[in-house]
Order: C-alpha cells, then structure tokens, then sequence
C-alpha cells in the first residue's frame, strides 16, 4: 500500500473551514484515498473516501489532485466536535472478499479552537 | 443495532497473567479485526478473520491468540501477559460478502489493558 505523509497537527477556528492535507506521491492507479478519524478515547470512524474525482458526503469533502499525488480533506464549518485525530489512508479497493484490513499511520491531531 | 461492543472496557493485569478480550457485532459483517493502539500512535493490526471459521496473523501477532467463535465474535487472548502489551485493543468488522465492493470498517470502543 502507498505510504501516506500528513502534518503532525493543526488548529482551526470553530466555524472556519478545516483543510487537512495528505501526501501519497507513491499511489498506484488502483489505489483509493481513504479517511477516518478519531476522536479522543474512542474507536476510528469513517469519513469519505474516493479515486480521483472529488467527493462529497455529509461529514466532508474530498478533493484529489488531477495527478492524484495529494489530496485534502475538508470540512466546510468545522465545530469543537470535530477536535480529533484525522487518518489519511491509501490502499487498494476492497475487493468482494477481500479482508485486507486498513494501515493507520500517525494522522494529523486537529483542534478546532473556540 | 449495537454495532461493535467490546468488553471489558477497562482491565489492569499483572505480568504473567492471561485474560481474553471479548468483542461482537451486531451487523452481520463476515470480516473481523484486533487492533492495538499504542499512546501517539496510529493503529496497529494483530490478527484477523474473513470470515467465521478463519484467522490470519496481521502485523503484530507474537504474544496473541484470536478465536472466531461464530460470525458475531472474535475474541483476542493473551496468554501471557507483558508490560509490553500496555496498550488500547479496538475491535473492528466489516462486510466482505457478495457485491460489497466498498464498506467501510466499523469499530468498537476499545479496551484499555494496563499490564504491570
């Protein structure tokens, strides 16, 4: 699986937008880009994820470079809710069957500030 | 709909000792995983199981056995416990089956295992 570099940490003010970065110059074209994340004391939860277009759900947006070496994660209004650790997760899409499990690396700590 | 649950949620051990972490989904998912968490680092596999009636060993698995009881429960045991084994153990599953070609991995709460 392609490795992923992310900054260690970063602050946003509540209600700003939060733009999380992540590196994966390595990523192979079968590869997707995946986020979770993880609030203080509890277990990770998915975010978005996506191959090369952007994506949007509820929680988030996903934008990936056209040469899809990077990509952001955004959240458009963040809250002191959103104060989590944040997983930028690269690897190829589950197959049907497949089990392969995801890699955490060492994430980026947000903290949105009051 | 409870998800994952794992118990217990919190267990202090002396070296030496053995317990068995228990966790169980609600979900139906065929696929099973234990993971480790130490403090300021991201997670860490240790076993994990396709499906009922399978385990395979992940990126950590010396000092851990793991049973598929049946589809809703993976168990994790220590035998023998180490300092070494401090650590904070997330249950996750996953459906595998069929056309399921994207899902996501749900986890559980964790346990926080303290061995002195």
């Amino acid at each position: 699986d392609a490795k992923t570099t992310q900054p260690p940490s970063m602050d946003c003010a509540e209600g700003r937008a939060a733009n999380l970065p992540c590196n994966h110059s390595t990523i192979s074209g079968n590869e997707y880009v995946y986020w979770y994340r993880q609030i203080h004391s509890q277990g990770p939860q998915y975010i978005i994820h996506g191959l090369k277009n952007n994506e949007t759900n509820e929680m988030a947006s996903l934008i990936i470079t056209e040469d899809r070496k990077s990509s952001t994660l955004i959240l458009p209004h963040a809250t002191l809710r959103d104060t989590a650790v944040y997983y930028c997760i690269v690897r190829p899409f589950f197959s049907s069957g497949s089990a392969r499990q995801l890699t955490f690396g060492s994430g980026t700590q947000l903290t949105v500030l009051p | 709909n409870a998800g994952v649950t794992q118990t217990p949620k919190f267990q202090v051990l002396k070296t030496g000792q053995s317990m068995t972490l228990q966790c169980a989904q609600d979900m139906n998912h065929n696929s099973m995983y234990w993971y480790r968490q130490d403090p300021g680092m991201g997670l860490r596999l240790i076993y994990y199981s396709a499906s009922e009636g399978t385990t395979d060993k992940g990126e950590v698995p010396n000092g851990y056995n793991v049973s598929r009881l049946n589809k809703r429960e993976f168990s994790l045991r220590l035998e023998s416990a180490a300092p070494s084994q401090t650590s904070v153990y997330f249950c996750a599953s996953r459906e595998t089956s069929g056309r399921a070609v994207f899902s996501e991995q749900y986890f559980g709460p964790g346990t926080r295992l303290t061995v002195t």
